[in-house]
């Protein structure tokens, strides 16, 4: 058990529906990290905060948003859903930007 | 992704040594990582590298030359539990930027 906790592990839902993820990260980490994972694309890194606070941004669609809050747990909602967002959506911990990062179980969404 | 490079699949033998690469574009490297992710599951912290040379951690061992943009994860004595993907991840401009893994598969 790696300390960082995601919500729900499974979601199935239809087509243009909103979805919103939820990870808990270790306790003290500062950091979170959000990352989809796709059979033929490996992990993709869509965004990171620090302490509340928007610190990296990668390949996250316009339709996709994050957030982290002060009790520093955060949420990545995706909108307008689409049959290829369906992947593992894996969210990270880490103290600060330089050490490891943390995985939680992940979220498998499944868009029909 | 990001140019990190990883080949895709090698088959070993229980027992065996294994040796998995990688190569990264290095401008903006900040240190680089290895993890282990089996099937479904969330990746594992192995191994970390910020400067040239080995880290050795039981079993595994990963290599670093900063200067070649390249990093070896070495796997000793293998079991059957070592059957998993290994993803190579580089540190750049604080964001950890993974390749797509080089998937071993053990065999008795």
């Amino acid at each position: 058990d790696s300390g960082v906790t995601q919500t729900p592990k499974h979601l199935i839902t239809a087509t243009g529906q909103r979805v919103t993820l939820r990870c808990s990260p270790r306790s003290g980490d500062l950091s979170v990290y959000w990352y989809q994972q796709s059979l033929d694309q490996g992990l993709q890194f869509l965004i990171q905060y620090y302490n509340g606070e928007e610190r990296a941004k990668g390949n996250i669609l316009e339709r996709f948003s994050a957030q982290q809050f002060p009790d520093l747990h955060s949420e990545l909602n995706l909108s307008s859903l689409e049959l290829g967002d369906s992947a593992l959506y894996f969210c990270a911990s880490s103290v600060g930007g330089e050490t490891e990062a943390f995985f939680g179980q992940g979220t498998r969404l499944t868009v029909v | 992704g990001q140019n990190i490079d990883q080949p895709t699949e090698m088959t070993a033998t229980e027992g065996a040594i294994v040796q998995i690469n990688c190569t990264y574009q290095t401008s903006g490297f900040n240190g680089l990582f290895w993890y282990q992710q089996h099937a479904g599951e969330a990746p594992t912290f192995l191994s970390y590298n910020v400067l040239d040379g080995l880290e050795e951690k039981g079993r595994f061992s990963s290599f670093l030359s900063r200067s070649k943009g390249y990093s070896y994860l070495l796997l000793k004595e293998l079991q059957m539990k070592d059957s998993a993907s290994y993803l190579c991840a580089v540190k750049r401009n604080n964001r950890l930027a993974f390749g797509k893994g080089n998937q071993v598969v053990v065999i008795p």
